[in-house]
């Protein structure tokens, strides 16, 4: 079976903090892939990273980075020098499977990030 | 389109009425999804098409559900008898294959309400 955990619902920060959104996922599965999804208030989930299950390097994209680790399962997203407009309800969602479930995606609850000014 | 469209954006529908969600993908896209996001569930999925045929159909929450995509393009999501549960942002994604290492696009979805 596949699951995303994504354990905090809610956080609030005050401009400028660092804040770490974590994600634990579940697959019997040896190939499979990771995304994050942003979703602001208005609604459209906004595609932020895509990473494969044989490529644990980090990633990071400005403000953004990814600690993926396969020996705890986790998938963990860190905004840095956080700012209002960050703020939104961010998703962690896992692919894996073949066959009749290939390219469906498994999502977390979401975790609601507000940035304070 | 430069984008996925959904149509239309809001709904509101009384209680055993049917409805149509209609879903317009981005050019050249040949995978389409439907989720359905509501309070309490999170994101679900429930159907996915690659061309015109659905290989996966058992997000469907009931039979009252349906969903087409003719033409391997435009995909409509019908609820018959709609009931107050069925009340959620139903979402559209397409992506240019189907497969684990292609990234969806979502369109902004329709936000339906039963009354």
């Amino acid at each position: 079976a596949q699951k995303v955990t994504q354990a905090q619902t809610e956080i609030s920060v005050v401009e400028k903090e660092d804040v770490t959104l974590d994600c634990v996922y579940e697959t019997r599965d040896t190939t499979y892939y990771l995304f994050w999804y942003k979703q602001p208030p208005s609604g459209e989930l906004v595609f932020l990273i895509r990473r494969n299950s044989f490529d644990e390097q980090n990633e990071i994209s400005g403000r953004y980075s990814w600690n993926f680790q396969k020996s705890t399962s986790s998938f963990n997203f860190t905004i840095t020098a956080s700012q209002v407009v960050d703020s939104a309800v961010y998703f962690c969602a896992l692919s894996a499977g073949r066959g009749s479930t290939l390219g469906r995606l498994y999502f977390g609850r979401g975790t609601q990030l507000t940035v304070w000014p | 389109g430069a984008g996925v469209s959904q149509s239309p954006s809001n709904k509101v529908t009384e209680k055993g009425k049917d409805v149509e969600l209609r879903c317009d993908p981005i050019s050249g896209h040949t995978a389409l999804y439907w989720y359905r996001q509501s309070l309490g569930q999170g994101l679900e999925f429930l159907i996915y098409f690659q061309g015109n045929s659905a290989p996966d159909k058992s997000g469907l929450p009931s039979d009252r559900f349906s969903a087409e995509r003719t033409g391997g393009s435009v995909s409509t999501l019908t609820i018959q008898r709609t009931q107050q549960e069925d009340s959620a942002v139903y979402l559209c994604a397409s992506s240019r294959l189907l497969g684990q290492d292609n990234g969806y696009t979502f369109g902004s979805g329709t936000r339906l309400t039963v009354v």
